[in-house]
């Protein structure tokens, strides 16, 4: 069985700074990881994925994730924050199959001027 | 190429009324998928389709039927809506099922029941 914890449910960062957002997971498989964005009242945009090719993935807006699988982590990264990445961050585990994206409970990051 | 669209975007029913929710899509996936959305849970699957014709429930179906009548439309129906079926519905939509497959989203819609 296939899950996601994403270990922060809220970051805050000036703008500016950077950006971390932490993702662990757990999968019996070679999984695809997939990061989305959620602005408020918006629907979900696709920010990157692996799919066990290079395990740095470069996405939109400059973030970036790295997959580690000694770690079982994929955590997503921007170097400097801006203030329209306000949004909730999800995780996100693939195994394949019909039925098996498993998400993450979210992470809300914050950005301060 | 607009995507995946829903509609409504907002619903306010009173508890025991039915209603339907219409996801359409234009980028000919054979794969759809409805999920809700609460606070602090993530999104959880509540039914899919793998094909025009085709149904299947997910990790939440209960109080919920869908139908995939053609390619391009997957509809959510809720027979007789309960105060716990308040949340926010996505509908997505898939070329494939493998894992590499992106699933693309529709923008929500957002549901209370009273």
């Amino acid at each position: 069985a296939q899950s996601v914890t994403q270990l922060d449910s809220h970051v805050s960062v000036s703008e500016g700074t950077p950006v971390l957002l932490r993702c662990n997971y757990s999968s019996s498989y070679s999984p695809s990881l997939f990061w989305y964005v959620q602005h408020p009242n918006k629907g979900l945009q696709l920010l990157l994925k692996y799919t066990s090719a290079a395990t740095l993935v470069k996405g939109i807006n400059g973030f970036e994730a790295e997959f580690k699988k000694s770690e079982t982590s994929f955590h997503l990264t921007k170097p400097s924050a801006h203030m329209s990445d306000a949004a909730e961050y999800f995780c996100v585990v693939s195994e394949g199959g019909y039925s098996t994206l498993t998400f993450g409970k979210g992470t809300m990051l914050l950005v301060s001027p | 190429n607009a995507g995946v669209t829903q509609t409504p975007k907002f619903r306010v029913l009173k508890t025991g009324q039915s209603m339907t929710l219409l996801c359409a899509q234009d980028m000919n996936h054979e794969y759809m998928y409805w999920y809700r959305q609460d606070p602090g849970m993530g999104l959880r699957l509540i039914h899919y389709s793998v094909g025009e014709g085709t149904t299947a429930k997910g990790e939440v179906p209960d109080g919920y039927n869908v139908s995939r009548l053609k390619k391009q439309n997957f509809l959510l129906g809720l027979e007789s809506a309960a105060p716990s079926q308040t949340s926010v519905y996505f509908c997505a939509s898939s070329y494939g099922a493998a894992s590499t497959d992106t699933q693309y989203f529709g923008p929500g819609t957002r549901l209370t029941v009273l």
